[in-house]
């Protein structure tokens, strides 16, 4: 299986900050990359397709980039409704496998 | 608009089997494959499956492969994953989620997803 593995695992940030989580892949994966982000009791609500494709009806804060075993995800001007955790997936190999998760908290 | 009902919260004993149903409306139901993808309390997503409707054809996650059956009614666009001899460790949320990209032979990106069920195993 293919590892993704996030960083970091918790984050604070301030209202109007450009927020950066990454997402490494333990192999190549091209551009099948995909971000997520969960509140809490809530089913996780895609964001980013393909690497930095936004999906529709999402902010335009948010976006996406990389390829191969790289990627970065960042919101540009952080919001109140932003807090959340964010995780990343890889399609390119089955099984599609998640990152651990991203905790992104309001400082 | 596309939307994935799931049924209700179940609590079982160990050993036995749980089947949750994701039933689905507002597209073409038989081009969009369906994974199932878990969440124990406080932890991260776990994939355990996937199928699609256009033949049924399946992938399972080799963690519950010997433990896991997913099914399709195509008349009714339900989806069914049913989890057997039951442990401790299944309690967790249970979501469907529809693939993004129609008509795929494995699953992709995940653009619709269920409200969760979540699947209680105890003594």
């Amino acid at each position: 299986d293919i590892q993704m593995t996030q960083s970091p695992s918790s984050l604070s940030a301030s209202v109007g900050d450009r927020v950066t989580i990454t997402c490494q892949a333990s192999q190549d994966i091209r551009k099948c990359l995909n971000w997520y982000q969960q509140k809490p009791g809530k089913a996780p609500k895609l964001l980013i397709y393909d690497a930095s494709n936004l999906e529709t009806r999402v902010p335009s804060r948010f976006s996406g980039s990389g390829s191969g075993t790289h990627f970065t995800f960042t919101i540009s001007g952080l919001q109140p409704e932003d807090i959340a955790t964010y995780y990343c997936q890889q399609y390119d190999n089955v099984p599609p496998t998640f990152g651990q998760g991203t905790r992104l908290e309001i400082k | 608009q596309v939307q994935l009902v799931q049924s209700g919260a179940e609590v079982k004993k160990p050993g036995a089997s749980v089947k949750v149903s994701c039933q689905a409306s507002g597209y073409t139901f038989d081009s969009y494959g369906v994974s199932w993808v878990r969440q124990a309390p406080g932890q991260g997503l776990q994939w355990l499956g996937w199928i699609t409707p256009y033949n049924g054809d399946t992938h399972y996650a080799q963690d519950v492969q010997d433990r896991v059956i997913m099914t399709i009614d195509t008349s009714t666009s339900t989806a069914y994953m049913e989890l057997r001899s039951l442990r401790s460790d299944d309690t967790a949320v249970y979501f469907c989620a529809r693939d993004g990209r129609s008509n795929w032979i494995h699953a992709n990106y995940f653009d619709f997803w269920g409200q969760g069920t979540l699947v209680t195993v105890s003594s």
